[in-house]
């Protein structure tokens, strides 16, 4: 099976912009969640979607949306983008039940200027 | 209390060794603790996970060993290699629904350096 692709890889964005990021999760996992890596705060859960359904939500700012589509395949958007938003953000998909282990793709390296 | 605490943050071992990574969690209700390996410019790859109900799960050289009444799980990685290097991120996450779903707590990662 292939594996967890995300798209762009990277990114270089400008401050009060807005970034949409997609992620195709393995064949038959109905579960994405998204994650923003940094080196000071470390993986930080986003959000979790199931079935297109927002089912969990970490503790970021409305500025952090995202959607699921019927296909499984989801988007983040970041919109007003602030220098901290600097990240590698990464998704990870999972069958979404027991067991719920989650498979990263390679990430979208977001840089703002 | 949702924090899992990782340790070292980094560590050098000569190839051959032993490399010991540790965790510890506050959440009770955390029942599913898996390990994911990160190189550079990669995302993280899942290498093992254990659930409570026992208390060390083997596979290959990688070992976790689970200690449910202190609230700690440790990874174990035998024969170390320098293939081995890398960034080592401990996590713990709930089965359990509502604000569980598909969330891994992470700890702060630990960087293993194995020398040739």
């Amino acid at each position: 099976k292939a594996g967890v692709t995300q798209t762009p890889r990277y990114l270089i964005k400008t401050r009060g912009q807005q970034v949409t990021l997609s992620c195709s999760p393995i064949s038959g996992h109905r579960s994405v969640s998204w994650y923003q890596q940094t080196p000071g705060q470390g993986l930080q859960f986003l959000f979790e979607y199931f079935s297109e359904t927002q089912r969990n939500k970490g503790n970021f700012p409305g500025r952090f949306s995202g959607r699921q589509f019927s296909n499984s395949r989801s988007e983040m958007n970041v919109s007003t983008l602030e220098l901290g938003d600097s990240a590698l953000y990464l998704c990870a998909s999972s069958l979404g039940q027991n067991p719920y282990e989650q498979y990263f793709g390679p990430g979208t390296r977001l840089t703002v200027t | 209390q949702q924090q899992v605490k990782q340790s070292p943050q980094s560590l050098i071992v000569q190839k051959g060794g032993i490399s010991i990574i540790n965790c510890a969690y506050e959440n009770t209700a955390f029942d599913y603790f898996p390990w994911y390996q990160q190189f550079p410019g990669k995302g993280p790859a899942l290498l093992i996970a254990i659930r409570p109900d026992v208390s060390e799960k083997k596979e290959g050289r990688f070992t976790i060993s689970f200690n449910k009444s202190a609230k700690q799980f440790s990874l174990h990685i035998m024969d170390s290699q320098p293939g081995d290097s890398a960034t080592y991120f401990c996590a713990a996450s709930r089965d359990a629904g509502g604000t569980s779903y598909g969330k891994l707590t992470f700890g702060q990662g630990t960087i293993l350096t194995v020398h040739p």
